[in-house]
C-alpha cells in the first residue's frame, strides 16, 4: 500500500460545479497535512494546510479525518483556472519530519 | 521576490556525463530539499539539508551528491548520469524541517539523459 494515495483522475467537471477529492494516508502518527496545486510543467505551490478542525479559504475547504486516515479537498463554484493537479502531502510522523507526496489528482474544468 | 531560483531549466546529458544543479533561496529559510518528479509518481526526496552545515539522504539518494554551500545555496550533483535519472528536479526550501511548514519550490530542471 502506498503511504499516500490519491485517485489520479482526471476529474472532468463543468464550470460552476462542486468537486471533492480524497486522499488516504497510512501512517497514523502523521501530524501535518497539506494540499498543493501543480499546474502543467510548473512547480507545486501550497494551496492550503489542513487543520484538525477543518478549514476554509474562499471556495476551498479542507477536512481531516484522523480515524479513517484521510484528508479531503472541496472546491465550490469551480473556475476554469482551477484546472490543475492537486497534490496531497502528509508528514511521515517520524523525528525527521519528512513529507510524503501523493501522485496527485488531475482536475479539468470544462466551460 | 525571487524566492527559490534553480538553474538550469533544461539539460540534456549523455550517459556518464556529470553536472551540478544549482539552487538558491532568498527567504532566509533553514531547510532545503532536492526532489525528483516522475510521471505518475509523487515527488520523491533525494537529499535534504535541515540546516546550514548538515545534509541527509532522502528516499532516493543513489547516484547523487549534495552540498549546502551556505544558508542560501544547496546544489545537487550527478557524478555519472544514467538514463534512469531522466526526470524533473525541484529544489525547495522551508522555514523549518519539512512537515511543519510549507515548502517553496523553484521552477524545476528538466533533465534528459540519453
Amino acid at each position: 500500500r502506498k503511504e499516500v494515495e490519491q485517485d489520479p483522475g482526471p476529474f472532468n467537471v463543468p464550470e460552476g460545479a462542486t468537486v471533492a477529492f480524497n486522499c488516504t494516508y497510512s501512517n497514523s502518527a502523521s501530524q501535518s497535512f497539506f494540499w498543493y496545486r501543480q499546474d502543467c510543467r510548473k512547480e507545486p505551490k501550497l494551496l492550503m494546510s489542513v487543520y484538525s478542525s477543518g478549514n476554509e479559504d474562499g471556495r476551498f475547504t479542507a477536512q481531516l479525518n484522523r480515524a479513517s486516515q484521510y484528508i479531503s479537498l472541496l472546491i465550490r463554484d469551480s473556475k476554469l483556472s482551477d484546472s490543475a493537479t492537486y497534490l496531497c502531502v502528509v508528514n511521515n510522523g517520524d523525528s525527521n519530519y519528512q513529507l510524503i507526496w501523493g501522485a496527485g489528482t488531475k482536475l479539468i474544468i470544462k466551460p | 521576490n525571487a524566492g527559490v531560483t534553480q538553474t538550469p531549466k533544461f539539460q540534456v546529458l549523455k550517459t556518464g556525463q556529470s553536472m551540478t544543479l544549482q539552487c538558491a533561496q532568498d527567504m532566509n529559510h533553514n531547510s532545503m530539499y532536492w526532489y525528483r518528479q516522475d510521471p505518475g509518481m509523487g515527488l520523491r526526496l533525494i537529499y535534504y539539508s535541515a540546516s546550514e552545515g548538515t545534509t541527509d539522504k532522502g528516499e532516493v539518494p543513489n547516484g547523487y551528491n549534495v552540498s549546502r554551500l551556505n544558508k542560501r545555496e544547496f546544489s545537487l550533483r550527478l557524478e555519472s548520469a544514467a538514463p534512469s535519472q531522466t526526470s524533473v528536479y525541484f529544489c525547495a526550501s522551508s522555514a523549518d524541517r519539512g512537515g511543519r511548514s510549507p515548502l517553496h519550490f523553484g521552477n524545476g530542471t528538466r533533465l534528459t539523459v540519453t
